[in-house]
């Protein structure tokens, strides 16, 4: 099956800085997806981005499928943007794998 | 309306208790999924169902029982749990799942956090 691995798997942050999260996969997929979960276990999704580049305020993510990566990037960030960050992907007829994720600390 | 609602939020059960949890949707998808999520791990995939059918089972223990009354509601039953089924359980839903595996977005709900003494 397809392996997603992601980096780093921590970053701390003082707020107001940006940070970019990336998403290796080692196989092509038909799907990727972004998801925020916050202290409270809520996993909220930021983005379905098989290919192409995406955003949301201060939130966007680009795929390079052909070079099996995503990366996300965080502009200004604020203490809510913390949690955990997981980049999750697959291909038609098999399940989500999810990455390891990447754990995010923002600091006022 | 992108939501997915899981209940209870909590449920604490003995292991020889039985009980079950519940997730709704209203969105229209036709493919559901319970994940298991345990402390500072990733979600892992246990069922998934496609118009209301099982389709994917990952190995998951008979003591886990999902069952789909209606392309809105999915339910996990629980019974003879073990102290290391605690996880927090995770219902989600996509417009359709082509064999199982989805191609769509997934929408997650908040959530069962589940202890077993």
């Amino acid at each position: 099956g397809i392996q997603v691995e992601q980096s780093p798997p921590d970053l701390i942050l003082q707020e107001g800085a940006n940070s970019t999260l990336r998403c290796n996969f080692s196989d092509s997929v038909n799907n990727l997806q972004w998801f925020h979960q916050n202290p409270w276990g809520q996993l909220i999704n930021l983005f379905y981005i098989p290919s192409g580049t995406k955003q949301n305020g201060r939130l966007s993510a680009t795929t390079v499928a052909t070079e099996r990566y995503s990366l996300l990037y965080i502009s200004s960030s604020q203490t809510t943007d913390s949690g955990v960050y997981f980049c999750a992907c697959n291909q038609a007829g098999t399940a989500l794998i999810f990455g390891k994720g990447t754990t995010l600390s923002v600091s006022s | 309306d992108t939501e997915v609602t899981q209940t209870p939020k909590h449920l604490v059960m003995g292991m020889t208790n039985k009980k079950s949890l519940k997730c709704e949707q209203h969105m229209g998808h036709r493919a559901m999924y319970w994940y298991k999520q345990k402390a500072k791990k990733p979600p892992e995939l246990m069922f998934v169902y496609s118009y209301e059918k099982l389709s994917i089972n990952e190995s998951v223990p008979s003591r886990f029982s999902p069952e789909c009354p209606n392309s809105s509601l999915l339910n996990l039953h629980l019974h003879a749990l073990q102290p290391e089924d605690s996880a927090l359980y995770l219902c989600a839903s996509s417009h359709h799942s082509r064999q199982g595996g989805g191609s769509d977005t997934q929408y997650f709900g908040p959530g069962t956090r589940l202890t077993v003494l």
